[in-house]
């Protein structure tokens, strides 16, 4: 069962545009990653946010954190081609044991 | 650059056969998840191990998946008899131990049920 919802599912935007992905969740979570994917290969991580509140950039990649630990946001700033992939949130709970939820992701597609 | 290992990395099999996949984490992490992931989706945990032990696998299909990981090592994934909606991309990833430590992802093996 999916706690984390993405949105958009799917998004194609042209290059040189920027975009904002949204993670959401009613659970609170100790950490939360992002990670990319291409196809036919496994997640990268890209970051990992920790408090809440957090904002982290990763060149043109900024992330946050929500106070509340529930949520976050990944914004691109000047879409490139090579961005295109399939952005994932992964959720750390510690409810019991430990263990990461992932999202439902969004396929983001950046024409040259 | 300490990497998951994963193999094979593609594996055609016929329904109501068995197929069993590798993983060897990175070293000295404790934390072994094996994941599935549909076309498109976001990977779905199907059990985690905590060195040798199995600490969740409330969504592994029991009646045919099996996973174990003997030494607390290298970890291998099973499945028979394979159907046909077994067919996805199987994830393996490793972390330390301990809640806020990343986990780290395999190439992941891509299996097709016929």
């Amino acid at each position: 069962t999916q706690l984390l919802e993405q949105s958009p599912q799917f998004l194609s935007i042209q290059e040189g545009e920027n975009l904002t992905v949204y993670c959401n969740s009613s659970s609170v979570f100790s950490s939360l990653q992002w990670y990319r994917q291409e196809p036919g290969e496994g997640p990268v991580l890209l970051v990992t946010v920790v408090t809440g509140g957090e904002v982290k950039k990763l060149k043109r990649l900024t992330f946050q954190f929500g106070d509340a630990r529930k949520d976050s946001s990944l914004h691109i700033t000047a879409a490139q081609p090579g961005d295109t992939g399939l952005y994932l949130c992964a959720g750390a709970t510690t409810s019991g044991t430990y263990k990461y939820i992932f999202g439902t992701g969004t396929r983001l597609k950046v024409l040259a | 650059e300490a990497e998951v290992a994963q193999s094979p990395r593609y594996k055609i099999t016929e329904k109501s056969q068995a197929v069993a996949f590798w993983c060897d984490p990175i070293s000295g992490h404790a934390t072994l998840y094996w994941y599935r992931q549909i076309l498109g989706q976001g990977p779905e945990l199907l059990v985690q191990f905590q060195d040798e032990s199995v600490v969740d696998d409330s969504q592994l299909p029991k009646d045919r998946f099996s996973a174990e990981r003997l030494k607390g090592v290298d970890s291998t994934l099973k499945i028979q008899p394979a159907e046909l909606g077994d067919s996805a991309m199987y994830l393996c990833a490793s972390s330390l131990l301990g809640a806020g430590y990343e986990a780290f992802f395999g190439q992941g093996t891509r299996l097709t049920v016929v």
